[in-house]
């Protein structure tokens, strides 16, 4: 069975600050994907990134940073100078491919790492 | 173009009433899943629906059943309240199911308080 486990249920950073939220998974499958989402105060799940198993390159977007490492089973997510906007509760989630070769869009979520930034 | 919207954004009911919750996924979405999210539980996966047809079900007693409609658009109904039925109902659309290329969208959710 699928597990995300997200170590972190609070981290409180000053602006500017470079903050990494932590995620590990587990999985038997070896087709997946990884997902991080972003759940301000209003409640709406805001995507951030998807990556699926075959896909190890690090990606870059602005100030988010992503570092997949299979050999670790770990999905980690870097904020570089943080900002109070990036206070909200950030989820790490994964889906996995299922028997039909896709057919399981399941998501199964950490339980979420609450991220303050003070100003 | 619109996100997801979930109908109505907060619901008050009493333990035994019935409730039923509303989605409309983005347009051109054919997938459309709910979660619950509890502060005990965290976020869980009730359902999924793809072409009218419940292709996947989490671990929710039978109470929680849902439907899709030719349209996409989404209902699920939570029958008996109990005390513990009180969460954060999280309903999310993508464009296909099976196509894990895509990621799911999700709506602000409704808050279902039961009394």
């Amino acid at each position: 069975a699928q597990k995300v486990t997200q170590a972190q249920t609070e981290i409180s950073v000053v602006e500017k600050e470079d903050v990494t939220l932590d995620c590990v998974y587990e999985t038997r499958d070896t087709t997946y994907y990884l997902f991080w989402y972003k759940q301000p105060p209003s409640g709406e799940l805001v995507f951030l990134i998807r990556r699926n198993s075959f896909d190890e390159q690090n990606e870059i977007s602005g100030r988010y940073s992503w570092n997949f490492q299979k050999s670790t089973s770990s999905f980690n997510f870097t904020i570089t100078a943080s900002q109070v906007v990036d206070s909200a509760v950030y989820f790490c989630a994964l889906s996995e491919a299922g028997n039909s070769g896709g057919s399981n869009y399941k998501l199964t979520f950490g339980k979420g790492t609450l991220l303050t930034v003070n100003p | 173009k619109a996100g997801v919207t979930q109908t109505p954004r907060y619901l008050i009911k009493t333990r035994g009433q019935q409730v039923t919750l509303s989605c409309s996924p983005i347009s051109g979405h054919r997938s459309v899943s709910w979660y619950q999210q509890t502060p005990g539980q965290g976020l869980q996966f009730l359902f999924e629906y793809f072409s009218e047809t419940q292709r996947n079900k989490g671990n929710f007693p039978g109470r929680f059943s849902g439907r899709q409609f030719s349209n996409s658009r989404s209902e699920m109904n939570v029958s008996t309240l109990e005390l513990g039925d009180s969460a954060l109902y999280l309903c999310a659309s993508s464009l296909a199911l099976g196509t894990l290329n895509t990621e799911a969208f999700f709506g602000q959710g409704t808050r279902l308080t039961v009394v």
